[in-house]
């Protein structure tokens, strides 16, 4: 355990349906990061907070995805109208200032039949 | 971010040491290298990093090239609970850059 929890770890939904992530980080974690996971490829960076500020999102971050952090802790992820190629591991990572020392959650993993 | 390369998969026997392998040929002069490894069904976890010199931790020594393009992860005695995907990552700027990393698994 990492001290990095994700809710929940796995989604089961279907075409068009709008589904909703959560990453907690560890409490004294300022930065907070996203990332997708699809099946035997490496994790791929969507988009990184530092506190509730959005710092940087990847060209991946369709316009269907939105990413909080309201009061920089928490985060959550949204899809919206989600579609079978969204179907992947969702991972959270949380690190203390520009440490690439990042700790990892156990992941989200969503299906979209 | 320098492009890395590793070997797909590797396989080591049980105690024995493992020594995966990286390429970094592109790495540029403050670029660290860090290591993750990935347990099936879960999230990366860190091992180590380095700039110029080895490293060592509880888990892992790492060993980079004196011309820092390439560098080496060594587990010193192997375990199954090994057996995973090894990531290694040039780079400077967050976030991090995941290949696709060596599968490794450790045979009894």
């Amino acid at each position: 355990d990492t001290g990095v929890s994700q809710d929940p770890r796995h989604k089961i939904t279907k075409r068009g349906q709008n589904v909703t992530f959560r990453c907690d980080p560890i409490s004294e974690h300022n930065r907070l990061y996203w990332y997708r996971q699809t099946l035997g490829q490496g994790p791929e960076f969507l988009t990184y907070f530092q506190n509730e500020a959005q710092l940087e999102k990847s060209r991946l971050l369709s316009d269907r995805f939105s990413a909080e952090r309201p009061k920089g802790s928490f985060s959550t992820l949204e899809i919206q109208r989600t579609e079978q190629g969204d179907s992947a591991m969702y991972l959270c990572a949380s690190s203390l200032g520009s440490s690439n020392e990042q700790f990892f959650g156990p992941g989200t993993r969503l299906t979209v039949l | 971010d320098a492009k890395t390369t590793q070997p797909p998969s590797m396989d080591c026997a049980e105690g024995r040491a493992a020594n995966l392998p990286c390429n970094h040929s592109t790495i540029s002069g403050n670029e660290y290298v860090y290591w993750y490894r990935q347990i099936h069904s879960q999230g990366p976890q860190y091992i180590i990093h380095g700039l110029k010199n080895n490293e060592t931790n509880e888990m892992a020594s790492l060993i980079i090239t004196e011309d820092r393009k390439s560098s080496t992860l060594i587990l010193p005695h192997a375990t199954l609970r090994d057996t995973a995907v090894y990531y290694c990552i040039a780079g400077l700027r967050t976030p991090l850059v995941f290949g696709k990393g060596t599968r490794l698994s450790v045979i009894a």
